[in-house]
């Protein structure tokens, strides 16, 4: 069974600083990962993802994430964070293996971002 | 293009009652999926559905249902509610047909229940 852990419930950074926020993954093939954001009393948008493809996938808002097999991870990283990056952010892998694919979400890590 | 959109915004229902939520779909995608957001939790998949039919079903009971019409919008029907079944209800469609399985989220419907 496929599933994702999210390693930090809360991360807080100052503005201008790096983010780092962690996932890892589990599956028994090659999967698809996602990263979603969700603002507060908004619905998820979709940042990034990894089709195995480039393992460094560039997303919005200046995020990208390194799918890494070998560490069963797929953190996201932005080098500078901005006061609208505060929000709760989803690492999710896709159960493929099922025709068009439920998504799995993690527990969500909520980033907030300090002046 | 509208995106995913989803009515109503808000409801609130009380113990035992039945309630129905709506979604349209992204111009162009023929599959809906849906997730139940409990407070502080990640979304977890109800159910899918595809050419009218459930495709595939999540850890949740029967009375937890759904439909789509041939203009691929979707219902979601829940009976017999229950105090936990509070949560935000998301919405998400993708175009299955051209093998691309990428979701597009709605902004959700959230149903408190008393």
């Amino acid at each position: 069974a496929q599933s994702v852990t999210q390693l930090d419930s809360h991360v807080s950074v100052s503005e201008g600083t790096p983010v780092l926020l962690r996932c890892n993954y589990s599956s028994s093939y090659s999967p698809s990962l996602f990263w979603y954001v969700q603002h507060p009393n908004k619905g998820l948008q979709l940042l990034l993802k990894y089709t195995s493809a480039a393992t460094l996938v560039k997303g919005i808002n200046g995020f990208e994430a390194e799918f890494k097999k070998s560490e069963t991870s797929f953190h996201l990283t932005k080098p500078s964070a901005h006061m609208s990056d505060a929000a709760e952010y989803f690492c999710v892998v896709s159960d493929l293996d099922n025709q068009g694919g439920k998504l799995i979400f993690g527990q969500g890590t909520e980033l907030s971002v300090k002046p | 293009d509208a995106g995913v959109t989803q009515s109503p915004t808000h409801l609130i229902k009380t113990r035992g009652q039945q309630v129905t939520l709506r979604c349209s779909p992204k111009s162009g995608h023929d599959t809906v999926s849906w997730y139940q957001q409990a407070l502080g939790q990640g979304p977890q998949f109800i159910f899918q559905y595809y050419e009218e039919e459930e495709r595939q079903r999540g850890n949740f009971p029967d009375r937890f249902s759904g439909h789509q019409f041939p203009n691929y919008s979707s219902e979601l029907n829940v009976n017999a509610l229950l105090l936990g079944d509070s949560a935000l209800y998301l919405c998400a469609s993708s175009d299955n047909g051209r093998g691309s399985y990428e979701q597009y989220f709605g902004p959700g419907t959230r149903l408190t229940v008393t």
